[in-house]
């Protein structure tokens, strides 16, 4: 079957500018993540959805960082008022639920660039 | 806070040999799971091989082994023969049992070469 799929696969954009990324999910997962992968770092934690809901969004680095889910499948991360540190790849996966059996599948990741 | 450590932002072999990266971490927690992840130059994370810390047994999968040292707080990833395919950024990641977000180190370069 597919797997979790995203676009755009890069993004280029100017400072103080709207993005929005997206993410579609492997069919059946419940679980959908979001990570921030810096150049030279590991990813790291943003989001986490269950359903519909966002069980857990400490890592968001600020509020102009959002991200819904609002059928529980396709997810939106949205990016307000862009600044040249948000430049990074950010990476979805998606698992078949919370818990020990929870691999996460990841997708291609959008590398955005704020100019 | 846990954190993941990889000490060897590069590493080097040469193919149909073994090589091994080290992974170091810190937590107060006694139950919890360690992945190695490959990233191609596809971006696409994908996962090797997986260790609960509650198993003594190291995992293995095909060519992929691990060395969990669970006193020592170390998961080392053992690659034996090695091949062009292999070729990425490896990184560590430690989950906790009752968690569900990855907590990754900064990644190990292997170049394979002919």
């Amino acid at each position: 079957g597919a797997g979790v799929s995203q676009t755009p696969s890069n993004k280029v954009t100017e400072k103080g500018k709207y993005v929005e990324l997206r993410c579609d999910p492997i069919s059946g997962h419940t679980a959908l993540y979001w990570y921030r992968q810096s150049l030279g770092q590991g990813p790291e934690f943003l989001i986490y959805f269950q359903g519909t809901g966002a069980a857990d969004d400490s890592g968001l680095p600020n509020d102009r960082f959002f991200a819904v889910r609002p059928e529980g499948s396709v997810s939106t991360l949205k990016i307000q008022r862009t600044e040249r540190g948000d430049s990074a790849v950010y990476l979805c996966a998606s698992s078949l639920r919370q818990g020990y059996d929870n691999e996460q599948f990841f997708g291609p990741g959008t590398r955005l660039t704020v100019l | 806070a846990q954190t993941v450590t990889q000490s060897q932002p590069e590493m080097s072999v040469q193919e149909a040999e073994t090589v091994t990266l080290s992974c170091t971490y810190d937590t107060s927690e006694s139950d919890y799971y360690l992945f190695w992840y490959k990233q191609p130059p596809s971006r696409q994370m994908i996962l090797v091989i997986r260790q609960e810390a509650y198993k003594q047994q190291n995992a293995t999968e095909n060519r992929f082994s691990v060395n969990f040292q669970k006193a020592a707080k170390s998961f080392s990833l053992k690659i034996s023969d090695s091949q062009l395919g292999d070729a990425a950024m490896y990184f560590c990641a430690y989950r906790s049992a009752s968690g569900y977000a990855l907590n990754f180190g900064k990644g190990t370069s292997l170049l394979v070469t002919p």
